[in-house]
């Protein structure tokens, strides 16, 4: 109930190509659904996010989609560029007593030139 | 600049030792957290702390302890109880718990030799 289910765990894309990734949740307390980015080395950082009552958000290259009836969410990353490699990780916030981030288990991009 | 500071970057522990991992904010936010990164594990959550002098357990506390005797700082110690203590450490901050987006620092990582 608890846990947000991540796919896929890496991701190869040429440059200029859709980055798709993809996540899944059962708690319908969550309201609120981050995306972060990893670089090697260094902490993440928030991308982009969206709340529940927004079926889609964009930010520049970066688009959320969010299905709230089959309870998935997903990050698309249009015309990739290789600086776009990176670990990236969905995230949902249970907006009852706890409100702590869970954390999908990570996808790791490489945009190959 | 706001941000959150994590020291040190580095850090080598002999078995049986206790360390500490120091993190410290200027963001002004209430909330701070730790959580451990492993590959292909996502980040899993070891302590959180909503206000001073108050702190709660998160997924796998064991091994570890915290304090937040100020608002900027939330030192984690590394147990000689931690039986698996080779990670990346990863300190964070949010405003508070309803409005989400978290700030990660750069992370420690800690190598048991």
């Amino acid at each position: 109930q608890q846990q947000v289910k991540q796919s896929p765990q890496s991701l190869i894309v040429q440059k200029g190509g859709i980055s798709i990734i993809n996540c899944a949740y059962e708690n319908t307390a969550f309201d609120y659904f981050p995306w972060y980015q990893q670089f090697p080395g260094k902490g993440p950082a928030l991308l982009i996010a969206i709340r529940p009552d927004v079926s889609e958000k964009k930010e520049g290259r970066f688009t959320i989609s969010f299905n709230k009836s089959a309870k998935q969410f997903s990050l698309h990353i249009m015309d990739s560029q290789p600086g776009d490699s990176a670990t990236y990780f969905c995230a949902a916030r249970n907006g009852g007593s706890q409100g702590n981030l869970i954390f999908g288990k990570g996808t790791k991009l490489s945009v190959k030139p | 600049d706001g941000g959150i500071t994590q020291s040190p970057k580095y850090l080598f522990r002999k078995e049986g030792q206790n360390v500490t991992l120091s993190c410290e904010q200027n963001l002004n936010h209430d909330a701070m957290y730790w959580y451990r990164q492993d590959p292909g594990q996502g980040l899993r959550l070891i302590y959180y702390s909503q206000i001073v002098n108050d702190f709660q357990k998160g997924d796998i506390a064991e091994g570890y302890s915290v304090s937040r005797e100020k608002k900027e700082s939330f030192p984690l110690t590394v147990t000689s109880a931690q039986k698996n203590p080779t990670a990346f450490y990863l300190c964070a901050s949010s405003m508070d718990r309803v409005l989400g987006g978290y700030t990660f620092g750069s992370g420690t990582r800690l190598t048991v030799v």
